[in-house]
């Protein structure tokens, strides 16, 4: 199966900063992605579909200028949390989807946000 | 449109017995269903996946799921349960380019 890689694992930001979370397809050509973030003991929650070289969608209720996406290549894909608040804590986990249908994970960031 | 539904979020088991884990399932068109296990600050794992193949669906570590269209299910099982088996586990379908996600079970063998 496709490997996906998240960069960094982990991450500890202080109120008001931005951060960077990087997903990268390493086998794959991904032309779509997608960002999840998941809550302590609850499931994935489907935030948005990067497309390579075109806006993200992103679901509702999910702020797009708070939450950016950029996927630039085929390869990665970005999301900026911007002015991050503890509230923002997550876990945030990227996907990409191959033509069979499948999705492949990758291993997740923590974001921590004091 | 597509969902799923898992009973039971959690759910607890002896060391060597079996494991079965519901998921229930809503789909206007056939379904692609899969069955995902994610172990802690870990992402997803996939462990198997129906796609309108054979029924009875083998995966990894002895992970099995039967398709019953009669009873719109796609239960989980394993013979029996290792104590490397707690986790959290996710039943999904997919419906074109997304996937729809169960609320998860989480997984605890006793020993």
């Amino acid at each position: 199966g496709a490997v996906v890689s998240q960069h960094p694992s982990r991450v500890i930001c202080k109120s008001g900063t931005s951060v960077k979370i990087e997903c990268r397809s390493l086998d794959f050509q991904a032309t779509t992605m997608f960002w999840y973030r998941q809550f302590p003991k609850k499931s994935l929650m489907l935030m948005a579909t990067s497309n390579e070289g075109s806006k993200a969608t992103y679901e509702q209720g999910v702020e797009k200028d708070k939450f950016l996406i950029n996927h630039a290549s085929l390869t990665l894909s970005t999301l900026t949390v911007t002015s991050a608040h503890p509230e923002d804590s997550s876990f945030y986990i990227c996907s990409e989807q191959t033509s069979g249908n499948e999705q492949f994970f990758g291993p997740g960031t923590r974001l921590t946000v004091l | 449109a597509q969902s799923v539904t898992q009973l039971g979020s959690h759910v607890s088991v002896s060391e060597g017995a079996l494991v079965l884990l519901r998921c229930n399932y809503s789909s206007s068109v056939p379904p692609y269903l899969f069955w995902y296990v994610q172990y802690p600050n870990q992402g997803l794992q996939l462990l198997l996946k129906y796609t309108s193949a054979a029924t009875l669906v083998k995966g990894i570590n002895g992970f099995e799921a039967e398709f019953k269209k009669s009873e719109t299910s796609f239960h989980l099982t394993k013979p029996s349960a290792h104590m490397s088996d707690a986790a959290e586990y996710f039943c999904a379908v997919s419906g074109g380019n997304q996937f729809y996600f169960g609320t998860g079970t989480s997984l605890t063998v006793i020993p």
